[in-house]
């Protein structure tokens, strides 16, 4: 009965590769983002989704490609990856856009080697 | 520009002793602040909203618009609130993103 789930856990991998990370939430919530928390513990939005149609980019690398299949998804996904990239990525959702309390998944630590 | 200001990485207490954690907030409207914890191993959750104006786990917080400050305060320190503590404001009309301070770390001695 996870609230806000995110699949790895822990995800190490090489410079230049691909990868992907999922997002669901079963709160029947409209909105979704992805947070980057950097090794300071400096948590910076990256995206927002909202009924599965991009709300912001944080000016973030075109090499992040966020992907809504449906509602209670949102999948990250990072092509050529580079050292910087390493982090603690949080996916969130709330139930609408604006000042709604966001729930948090467990967050994935990404180490690019 | 939009901004939350922490400054303080770490804040150690004893038990039973008053606790304060600071933030400073840049914006230029009206913004909802927020107060999130992270506990050892678990998940960011939210702790309180000045909206909301309640008091949970005996922490308050009091929006000062004039000193545009949210600061976290609770008389008597528990070991139990040793934990990672995030201030944040969200613009509401901002695609609803929450823009976090750099976070407190407080550690609460026996």
């Amino acid at each position: 009965d996870t609230a806000v789930s995110q699949t790895p856990k822990y995800l190490v991998t090489q410079m230049g590769n691909d990868k992907s990370i999922k997002c669901e939430q079963n709160l029947g919530h409209d909105t979704m983002y992805w947070y980057k928390q950097d090794s300071k513990k400096f948590l910076k939005i990256m995206f927002s989704y909202n009924n599965k149609e991009l709300i912001i980019n944080e000016t973030v690398p075109n090499r992040f490609s966020p992907k809504s299949p449906d509602k209670a998804h949102l999948n990250l996904h990072i092509n050529s990856l580079e050292l910087g990239d390493s982090a603690v990525y949080f996916c969130a959702s709330s139930q609408a856009l604006g000042f709604d309390e966001q729930f948090f998944g467990p967050g994935t630590r990404l180490t690019v080697l | 520009a939009q901004r939350v200001t922490q400054p303080e990485k770490l804040l150690s207490v004893f038990k039973g002793a008053p606790v304060e954690l600071k933030c400073n907030y840049s914006y230029s409207g009206s913004p909802e602040l927020f107060w999130y914890v992270q506990y050892s191993r678990q998940r960011l959750q939210l702790l309180l909203r000045h909206i909301s104006r309640e008091s949970i786990k005996g922490f308050t917080a009091d929006l000062n618009k004039g000193e545009t400050s949210f600061h976290l305060k609770k008389p008597f320190a528990q070991e139990e609130d040793s934990a990672m503590y995030y201030c944040a404001l969200s613009g509401g009309n901002q695609g609803g993103k929450l823009i976090f301070g750099q976070g407190t770390e407080l550690s609460v001695k026996p």
